[in-house]
């Protein structure tokens, strides 16, 4: 059963980094495609990046210029940092697999993590 | 920029029978758009109910079924319990590796 943890500091203050890792267990990290998905109090849920264990990321247009998504293959583990952060970035972070076509889903998601960004 | 549109709330009654749609702003939703379905009880991570359009996540009860109906995915929940009671969330394909969540539905069993 594969499974996924979301780490990272729960507080970052405006105009700083938001940096989270997302560790894979039960089952390689290879051959498959990662996500960030996000989920602002009391919205619905917003992807913010996906990216194939290789490489070739997707961005969300809406946060492109800020966000950067990585594959650590040796660690079994992938990354998201989103730079210049606002209030408006305070949300519960989910890191989720993306099986791609032909069967299109995000089939296993981790428990999500806050953060809040305040000063 | 499509929009993902789904209803933003449902009521059913315990026992009844509640179909939750997923439209676009522009244009008909087809099989070509994978349509997948995630449920979501407060607190907790989502769950994965239906992918490509009819599908049956592993452990997903039988009373949860998707389809295309018109010009809408459809996920369909036949003999709601209180447990049904929660936010539900569709996906798209858009083509060219873009996904769109929709706002997602909640739904209410009293």
């Amino acid at each position: 059963q594969v499974q996924l943890q979301e780490s990272g500091p729960g507080l970052v203050k405006p105009s700083e980094t938001l940096s989270l890792t997302c560790t894979v267990s039960g089952g390689s990290i290879s051959g498959n495609y990662w996500s960030w998905i996000r989920q602002p109090p009391g919205k619905g849920l917003e992807l913010i990046a996906y990216s194939y264990y290789t490489g070739n990321p997707y961005y969300n247009p809406s946060l492109t210029s800020r966000v950067t998504i990585s594959v650590d293959t040796a660690r079994n583990q992938f990354s998201l940092i989103l730079s210049s952060v606002t209030a408006a970035d305070t949300a519960v972070y989910y890191c989720a697999r993306l099986v791609d076509r032909p069967t299109v889903a995000f089939d296993y998601w981790g428990q999500g993590t806050l953060v809040t960004v305040s000063s | 920029q499509t929009v993902v549109t789904q209803e933003p709330s449902f009521s059913v009654s315990p026992g009844g029978t509640v179909t939750l749609t997923c439209g676009l702003s522009s244009g008909s939703v087809s099989t070509s758009h994978y349509p997948s379905w995630y449920q979501q009880t407060p607190g907790q991570a989502p769950r994965t109910l239906i992918y490509n359009t009819n599908t049956r996540s592993s452990g997903v009860p039988g009373r949860f079924s998707g389809s295309i109906l018109g010009h809408k995915a459809a996920l369909t929940i036949t003999g709601a319990q209180a447990d049904d009671e929660c936010d539900y969330y569709c996906v798209l394909y858009m083509g060219s590796g873009i996904y769109v969540f929709g706002d997602g539905t909640k739904v209410t069993v009293l």
